[in-house]
């Protein structure tokens, strides 16, 4: 059965310093679809990023990057420089296309704290 | 949202009462979806709907009920509420062949 765990339940940093959210996945399929979303304060869902499962390339956009290793089922998140505006609940998740719906299965959030 | 409403925002019921929850689209999306999103469980699947008329069960679909008789409209039923079901339900949209779904701003539900 498909399990997106993310171990890491609450983090606090300091302004300007990095910081690294964790996601590891389970699925017994050979496509699948792994995803970041972040929820601010205001408690809204916002999609940040869409990884296939064949294709393992880092991608980074302005000051997030993300790190994909099928080799360790890992799919990580990492804010460089973080601001006070980072703050927020993020959440990993799977979808496994042989479902045909696109559905997600969620991991239970880590909690980012970026202190002023 | 990305074009996506949840009516209302907020209620609270006592046990035993039902209610609907609407969620609205007008991005002609053919998946519409409900998730539940309770402390420290991250977003469950309620319901889901891949065209109108049709539904499917998620993960815990028990207590609820979906009808999606519009494209444009999936409503979500409970015919007599549980404290349980105290929690924030978020409707999403997707599409066919593109995996990411956009979510509604969410309906805080308190059942007393």
């Amino acid at each position: 059965a498909q399990k997106v765990t993310q171990a890491q339940t609450e983090i606090s940093v300091v302004e300007k310093e990095d910081v690294t959210l964790d996601c590891v996945y389970e699925t017994r399929d050979t496509t699948y679809y792994l995803f970041w979303y972040k929820q601010p304060p205001s408690g809204e869902l916002v999609f940040l990023i869409r990884r296939n499962s064949f294709d393992e390339q880092n991608e980074i956009s302005g000051r997030y990057s993300w790190n994909f290793q099928k080799s360790t089922s890992s799919f990580n998140f990492t804010i460089t420089a973080s601001q006070v505006v980072d703050s927020a609940v993020y959440f990993c998740a799977l979808s496994e296309v042989r479902t045909g719906a696109n559905n997600l299965f969620f991991g239970t959030g880590t909690r980012l704290t970026v202190i002023p | 949202n990305a074009g996506v409403t949840q009516t209302p925002k907020f209620r609270v019921l006592k046990t035993g009462q039902s209610m609907t929850l609407l969620c609205a689209q007008d991005m002609n999306h053919e998946y519409m979806y409900w998730y539940r999103q309770d402390p420290g469980m991250g977003l469950r699947l309620i319901h889901y709907s891949v065209g109108e008329g049709t539904t499917a069960k998620g993960e815990v679909p028990d207590g609820y009920n979906v009808s999606r008789l519009k494209k444009q409209n999936f409503l979500l039923g409970l015919e007599s509420a549980a404290p349980s079901q105290t929690s924030v339900y978020f409707c999403a949209i997707g599409l066919a062949g593109v995996y990411e779904q956009y979510f509604g701003p969410g309906t805080r539900l308190t059942v007393t």
